[in-house]
């Protein structure tokens, strides 16, 4: 039972480049999450799928797109990286069912990445 | 809309004493209310939540909190401190009637615990 992964641990790129950080849970789980983390802003909410076959924007989205795969993945594209982007990326999953309520998130070990 | 403060940036604990990590929050309903602990390099894990029932509940490692709805405050405690539980601690709030899957997270609080 691996819980969250996260791939890649690390990415480096320019201005204007993409990519998909790719996602994966084993626990069963509806709800998933896309976090960013960035010194003295706790984690921000980027988007979040309550459920497979919906997604929701969170409090940061723009820049950002992102896909619920199947009900074990989530991806999170950035189509033309800015260094305002860079930070470290966090997955997180919960069991929280259709309807929102008190579950606690799993996250995964993270992504960091750089933004020249 | 739901908020979540924690006022200190910083905490500095010997070793054996108890210590406290102050949370405060705001939501237009009732709230759900949760703590996590990050290590370096790692992402967060879950400590302790409080949903409905007793104001004082109790999580992994030793640690619990308690819920004072008056003060709007969940302050996480735990009655001796040891080295290893120098991290990086998180509350986070999600309103229960509003707030659906939107959880706010804490800035955080960084605590150091001295031998």
């Amino acid at each position: 039972n691996a819980g969250v992964t996260q791939t890649p641990k690390f990415q480096v790129l320019k201005t204007g480049q993409s990519m998909t950080l790719q996602c994966a849970q084993d626990m069963n789980h509806n709800s998933m999450y896309w976090y960013r983390q960035d010194p003295g802003m706790g984690l921000r909410l980027i988007y979040y799928s309550a459920s497979e076959g919906t997604t929701d924007k969170g409090e940061v989205p723009n820049g950002y797109n992102v896909s619920r795969l199947n009900k074990r993945e989530f991806s999170l594209r950035l189509e033309s990286a800015a260094p305002s982007q860079t930070s470290v990326y966090f997955c997180a999953s919960s069991g929280l069912g259709t309807s929102g309520g008190g579950g606690e998130q799993y996250f995964g070990p993270g992504t960091r990445l750089t933004v020249t | 809309a739901q908020s979540v403060a924690q006022p200190e940036d910083q905490v500095n604990v010997a070793e054996g004493n108890p210590l406290t990590v102050k949370c405060t929050y705001s939501v237009s309903g009732n709230p759900y209310l949760f703590w996590y602990v990050q290590y370096p390099n790692r992402g967060l894990q879950f400590l302790l939540k409080y949903i409905t029932g007793d104001n004082l509940v109790k999580g992994s490692y030793g640690f619990e909190a308690e819920f004072n709805k008056s003060q709007t405050s969940f302050h996480l405690k735990k009655p001796s401190a040891l080295v290893s539980d120098s991290a990086l601690y998180f509350c986070a709030v999600r309103d229960s009637h509003t707030g659906g899957f939107k959880t706010i997270f804490g800035a955080g609080t960084r605590l150091f615990v001295k031998a």
